[in-house]
C-alpha cells in the first residue's frame, strides 16, 4: 500500500524558509515522479514543481523557480521541498503527491498524473 | 495555452447521477487528464486517469459509481447513486512538457 507521510505544520516567520519532507513507502521510490502542490485557505490546488528521482530530472513551475528547491534522499526514501523568501501569501497546505512520468518534447522525463498524495504540512508565514 | 476549465459548482440529488466536466483549451483536446476528489478538511484523492479514447484506470479502492466519459475537448466525471460523502471538491489535472494544470474545482453539493 503507498503511503506518503509528510511532517508537521510550521509556523514561519516572513523572509525566512521552510523545508517539509515526505516518506515514501510502498513501491520502489525512484519509479515514480514527486509532485508539490499547494492549496491556499479557500483556493484550488497549485502545481509548484516536479522532481523524477531515476532521472535526476527537476521541473518548477515558473512562479517558483526563484524560491523552490526539491529534493530527494533515495536511501530514506523521503522527498523534500524548500520554499525561501516566504511571504504572507504563501500561508497554504502543502502536499506532495507520488505518480507517473513520461519521456517529453524536450528529451526530459517529466511528470505526469498524479495518483497517490501525501497527508499535507500546514505553513503559516507571520510575524 | 493549455488551460482546464471547471465550473465552479454543481449540485444533485442523493441517490441520482450528476456529470462532471472538465474542458481542455482549444488545440489540446487529445490529452489525457485525471480527476481528484477532495472531501472537506480533507487532502485530495486521485480517481482515475481518463485517455483521449475513452479507457480510464481508477485508483485503489474507488468504487464503480465513479466512471468517466469523453466529447471533444470536454473530460467528464460521472458520479452515480450518490452518497452525502460525495460531496466534495473535484479537480482536473493535464500535464504536459516541463508542466503540470489544475482545473481550478469543481464543489460537488449532495442535496
Amino acid at each position: 500500500q503507498v503511503q506518503l507521510v509528510q511532517s508537521g505544520a510550521e509556523v514561519k516567520q516572513p523572509e525566512s524558509s521552510v523545508k517539509v519532507s515526505c516518506k515514501a513507502s510502498g513501491g520502489t521510490f525512484n519509479n515514480y515522479a514527486i509532485s508539490w502542490v499547494r492549496q491556499a485557505p479557500g483556493q484550488g490546488l497549485e502545481w509548484m514543481g516536479g522532481i523524477i528521482p531515476i532521472a535526476g530530472t527537476i521541473h518548477y513551475a515558473q512562479k517558483f523557480q526563484d524560491r523552490v528547491t526539491l529534493t530527494t534522499d533515495e536511501s530514506t526514501s523521503t522527498a523534500y521541498m524548500e520554499l525561501s523568501s516566504l511571504r504572507s501569501e504563501d500561508t497554504a497546505v502543502y502536499f506532495c503527491a507520488r505518480g507517473e512520468y513520461f519521456f517529453g518534447l524536450d528529451s526530459y522525463y517529466n511528470v505526469g498524473p498524479i495518483t497517490n498524495w501525501g497527508q499535507g504540512t500546514l505553513v503559516t508565514v507571520s510575524s | 495555452q493549455l488551460v482546464l476549465a471547471q465550473s465552479p459548482s454543481a449540485s444533485a440529488s442523493l441517490g441520482a447521477s450528476v456529470k462532471l466536466t472538465c474542458t481542455l483549451t482549444s488545440g489540446h483536446s487529445t490529452y489525457v487528464i485525471a480527476w481528484h476528489q477532495q472531501q472537506p478538511g480533507k487532502g485530495p484523492r486521485y480517481l482515475m486517469k481518463f485517455n483521449s479514447d475513452g479507457s480510464h484506470s481508477k485508483g485503489d479502492g474507488i468504487p464503480d459509481r465513479f466512471s468517466g466519459s469523453i466529447s471533444g475537448a470536454e473530460r467528464h466525471l460521472i458520479i452515480s447513486s450518490l452518497q452525502s460523502d460525495d460531496e466534495a471538491d473535484y479537480y482536473c489535472q493535464t500535464w504536459d512538457t516541463g508542466i503540470v494544470i489544475f482545473g481550478g474545482g469543481t464543489k460537488l453539493t449532495v442535496l
